[in-house]
């Protein structure tokens, strides 16, 4: 399975609702991303958390960092309908554990007015 | 002032020909990536070139051959195409590779649809 996977795979609310979504790793890190895609649009960065940071902020976005869980949350707070999108997680691994830059498959979010 | 670009943005082609995609970042970055998303929305690197050398080359097939004329530049060309090779292909680029903290920067992607 992937190096990085997103939990839940699809998340709808209500505008105004917080979006929690997750995502869980195998190996060690340097750091972890989370980026946004818009339908059929290129990947956006959002926030980058290093492997000794826990938490981060950015706007409404919000994430956390568990490294003996090997996994990280994405909140977005009072959400909008423009944050309807593809929500993917990325890991940044030192190179002697193969493969960097692995994508997980997306949290597909959808923001109802 | 686009970041980064990709043409063409959308490649239909027959099973067996050979095509390329153009990447270009003029954000003064060392590093480029070609990434490939499938039809699940898994994304997977490919190639990653740091000052036209290649760094990364992830297990994919010979057909795929990645063509660095200078730093801002990093083209894919596919030979043979299969029906396989339909997907999105995206094109990234950072400041640095092999450190803790870079960012990457996408482009918008191409659709390649292999009939």
């Amino acid at each position: 399975s992937q190096q990085g996977e997103e939990d839940p795979q699809a998340l709808s609310i209500q505008e105004g609702e917080n979006a929690t979504m997750n995502c869980s790793y195998k190996t060690s890190i340097n750091n972890l991303q989370w980026y946004r895609q818009n339908s059929g649009r290129g990947l956006v960065h959002l926030i980058l958390i290093r492997s000794n940071e826990r938490e981060k902020h950015s706007g409404r976005l919000r994430v956390t960092l568990d490294t003996s869980k090997k996994s990280s949350s994405l909140l977005i707070t009072a959400s909008r309908a423009a944050d309807t999108a593809s929500y993917f997680c990325a890991t940044d691994a030192p190179p002697n554990y193969g493969q960097n830059f692995v994508f997980g498959p997306g949290t597909r979010l959808s923001v109802l007015p | 002032d686009t970041a980064v670009s990709q043409t063409p943005k959308y490649l239909v082609t027959q099973m067996g020909n050979d095509k390329s995609i153009k990447c270009e970042q003029n954000l003064g970055h060392d590093t480029m990536y070609w990434y490939k998303q499938d039809s699940k929305k898994f994304l997977k690197i490919m190639f990653s070139y740091n000052n036209k050398e290649l760094i990364i080359n992830e297990t994919v097939p010979n057909r795929f051959s990645p063509k660095s004329p200078d730093k801002a530049h990093l083209n894919l060309h596919i030979n043979s195409l299969e029906l396989g090779d339909s997907a999105v292909y995206f094109c990234a680029s950072s400041q640095e590779v092999i450190t803790p903290y870079n960012e990457q920067f996408f482009g918008p992607g191409t659709r390649l649809t292999v009939l």
